[in-house]
């Protein structure tokens, strides 16, 4: 079971805007950023979005990011069949002694 | 342009002994935590552990603590993991990843994966 919490699919037609929540507690969300990664069918996982609404250069502004207490959310707007993928949250927890913690994943698809 | 460039795919047998490697380059190896990120076959992203290879200092998730070992040989910038003991359960795809931090950590760049097959 996975520290931050994701739902296991979404879906979307072309066009359409769809968000994609991640919940934690007070000892990762509730307290430092978060990150998003999409992993296209097939390859490795690539950065998103940083510091909860950051995207680095390249992202299309289509994506964007929120954080709002213990819960964040990544929205996706003009939904195009590309997107079709799976999308992780991550966050630094303070109690743990280590690397970040991730959501369970979600699954987008396209319809 | 950072480039995070992983050893291939391997086959073992439960019981042997395994080291990856993650080699990188585009940035300043020793200034960047680097670690590892399991994914094993339909699953999602586990964090293993995390190195600095300025000093060494080596952090593992409670999951991975004396499962596997994390090192970095600076004067090549190549990170490693490494198993002493392969299980079937560790048949996974394994990534390396170069952490950031702004405001708080994220992945900058991850590796391009390594797979891990153990079966007899």
């Amino acid at each position: 079971q996975s520290v931050l919490t994701q739902p296991p699919s979404a879906s979307g037609t072309p066009g359409q805007r769809v968000t994609i929540s991640c919940s934690g507690s007070s000892s990762n969300i509730g307290t430092n950023t978060v990150s998003w990664y999409q992993q296209l069918p097939g390859t490795a996982p690539k950065l998103l979005i940083y510091s909860n609404n950051q995207r680095p250069s390249g992202v299309p502004d289509r994506f964007s990011g929120s954080k709002s207490g213990t819960s964040a959310s990544l929205a996706i707007s003009g939904l195009q069949s590309e997107d079709e993928a799976d999308y992780y949250c991550a966050a630094w927890d303070d109690s743990l002694n280590g690397p970040e913690v991730f959501g369970g994943g979600t699954k987008l698809t396209v319809l | 342009e950072v480039q995070l460039v992983q050893s291939g795919a391997d086959v073992k047998k439960p019981g042997e002994s395994l080291k990856i490697s993650c080699k990188g380059s585009g940035y300043s190896f020793t200034s960047y935590w680097i670690g590892w990120v399991r994914q094993m076959p339909g699953k999602g992203l586990e964090w293993m552990g995390v190195i600095y290879p300025g000093d060494s200092d080596t952090r593992y998730s409670p999951s991975f603590q004396g499962q596997v070992t994390i090192s970095a040989d600076k004067s090549i910038s190549t990170a490693y993991l490494q198993w002493s003991s392969l299980k079937a359960s560790d048949t996974a795809m394994y990534y390396c990843a170069r952490l950031m931090y702004i405001s708080g950590w994220y992945i900058a760049n991850w590796g391009q994966g390594t797979l891990v097959t153990v079966s007899s």
